[in-house]
């Protein structure tokens, strides 16, 4: 079944400053891959997802890229705020082969130190 | 608020027991996916309804069952409870026929098995 790796565990960095968080997966029929935000003490929100047959997808300070060669696809966060603390999956969902099974990522803890 | 409701919030039972955690999905979605949350295992997929069908399956334990009513609700039926089925449970449901897109989580039932 699908794979999907995600680094790094915990991030640390400066408020205002950009975070960056990676993910491989290993089913190449995968076509949807969301992110999500845990704050504590709540359930998973979906903040940004894209689709295979797009590259890039933005939305204010956060940004999705895939790479479908690779097999893998990052969240970018620019301008970081300390309300950005959060533990952040990604996820892939994978081909008709898979039954279309969404697989989350390990996690990152992200912490913006203001 | 992600319209998703769980209930009860913590749960605090002994080895050996059952217990049923419940979900409400949000309204007009039809899917209902269980998942469960542990330190070392992130977000484990244990099951998904369509319109009170089962759909998928993933790492649930035949210990666990689950089912989902005619007004949509679902329930999570955990029996013979370990001290390992100590976790976070997770309800999501999702909008339109395609499933394990932009799911919507609940916040999730704290069990503790003593």
């Amino acid at each position: 079944g699908e794979n999907v790796e995600q680094h790094p565990s915990t991030l640390s960095v400066q408020e205002g400053d950009s975070a960056v968080i990676k993910c491989t997966y290993s089913d190449s029929a995968s076509n949807y891959f969301p992110w999500y935000k845990q704050e504590l003490g709540k359930g998973p929100q979906l903040i940004i997802d894209i689709r295979s047959n797009v590259g890039e997808k933005k939305d204010q300070r956060i940004a999705v890229t895939l790479n479908k060669t690779a097999k893998h696809f990052s969240l970018h966060i620019t301008e970081t705020q300390p309300e950005d603390s959060a533990v952040y999956f990604c996820a892939a969902k994978g081909g008709s082969n898979a039954g279309n099974m969404l697989t989350f990522g390990g996690g990152t803890r992200l912490m913006v130190k203001p | 608020d992600s319209g998703v409701t769980q209930t009860p919030k913590h749960l605090i039972t002994a080895t050996g027991q059952r217990v049923t955690l419940r979900c409400s999905p949000r309204s007009g979605d039809l899917s209902v996916y269980w998942y469960q949350q542990s330190l070392d295992q992130g977000l484990q997929f244990l099951i998904q309804y369509y319109n009170g069908e089962e759909r998928a399956k993933g790492n649930i334990l035949e210990r666990f069952s689950a089912q989902q009513f005619p007004d949509l609700h679902s329930e999570l039926n955990l029996s013979s409870l370990e001290l390992g089925d100590s976790a976070l449970y997770f309800c999501a449901s999702s909008p339109g026929q395609a499933t394990n897109e932009k799911l919507f989580f609940g916040s999730g039932t704290q069990l503790s098995v003593l």
